[in-house]
């Protein structure tokens, strides 16, 4: 298994600031994964980022909105840049460890 | 983005009933998974299925993969209070590496 931890794990915002989610594994994976969660709704993947390349972005997503980094094998960051209220959902990263994807407990944001 | 269409997308029921939910999808999968989520957490997998036909069981949950691999079903035997909670349905093209598309979530409520 993986543990995941997330940081934050809530905000409130202000509309056209940008929020960097961090995401912290305790072991190293090749795949983490962004996924959104909108109010009472599924997730949904954001993107994919693997080290050393560029992530992988999902129909509806895109790099100057959500830009992702990932210096290596155990951290990754998701950016969420000039926010609107649209933007309030929970952010989740996930990890794939011995073939099975884990999540962290998510981070809540709220825009006002 | 794709989603699989779960049903029932909410059950109200008493402790000690046996709960049935399932998934069904447009296209194929190879990998059928459920998660279940509590407020303020991440998804916890609960069931990995990786076979056509498969039967698989975890404790009071049963899942099986449908045949046609285009849907799967999740039981839960003898509900207790802990079962509440969203669960969800994903699937994976491949084993193992790959985004999972996630179903439209089930929220199970114990009616006291």
């Amino acid at each position: 298994s993986a543990v995941i931890s997330q940081k934050p794990s809530r905000d409130i915002c202000q509309r056209g600031t940008s929020l960097t989610i961090q995401c912290q594994v305790d072991s190293q994976v090749t795949m983490m994964f962004w996924y959104r969660q909108q109010p009472g709704q599924s997730l949904t993947l954001i993107a994919t980022a693997n080290q050393g390349s560029e992530a992988t972005y999902e129909s509806g997503f895109v790099i100057d909105k959500f830009p992702i980094s990932r210096p290596n094998l155990t951290f990754s960051t998701l950016t969420v840049s000039n926010m609107s209220p649209e933007d309030s959902s929970i952010y989740l990263c996930s990890v794939e460890s011995t073939s099975i994807q884990y999540f962290g407990a998510g981070t809540r944001l709220s825009v006002l | 983005g794709q989603q699989l269409n779960q049903s029932p997308q909410s059950m109200f029921i008493q402790e000690g009933e046996d709960v049935s939910m399932n998934c069904t999808s447009s296209s194929i999968f190879n990998t059928w998974l459920w998660y279940k989520q509590d407020p303020g957490e991440g998804p916890v997998l609960l069931i990995a299925l990786y076979k056509a036909g498969e039967l698989t069981s975890n404790g009071r949950l049963t899942a099986q993969f449908g045949i046609t691999r285009k849907d799967s079903f999740l039981n839960i035997s003898a509900s207790i209070p802990s079962d509440v909670g969203i669960y969800f349905c994903a699937g994976q093209l491949s084993f193992g590496n790959e985004k999972l598309t996630f179903g439209t979530g089930t929220r199970l409520t114990i009616i006291p």
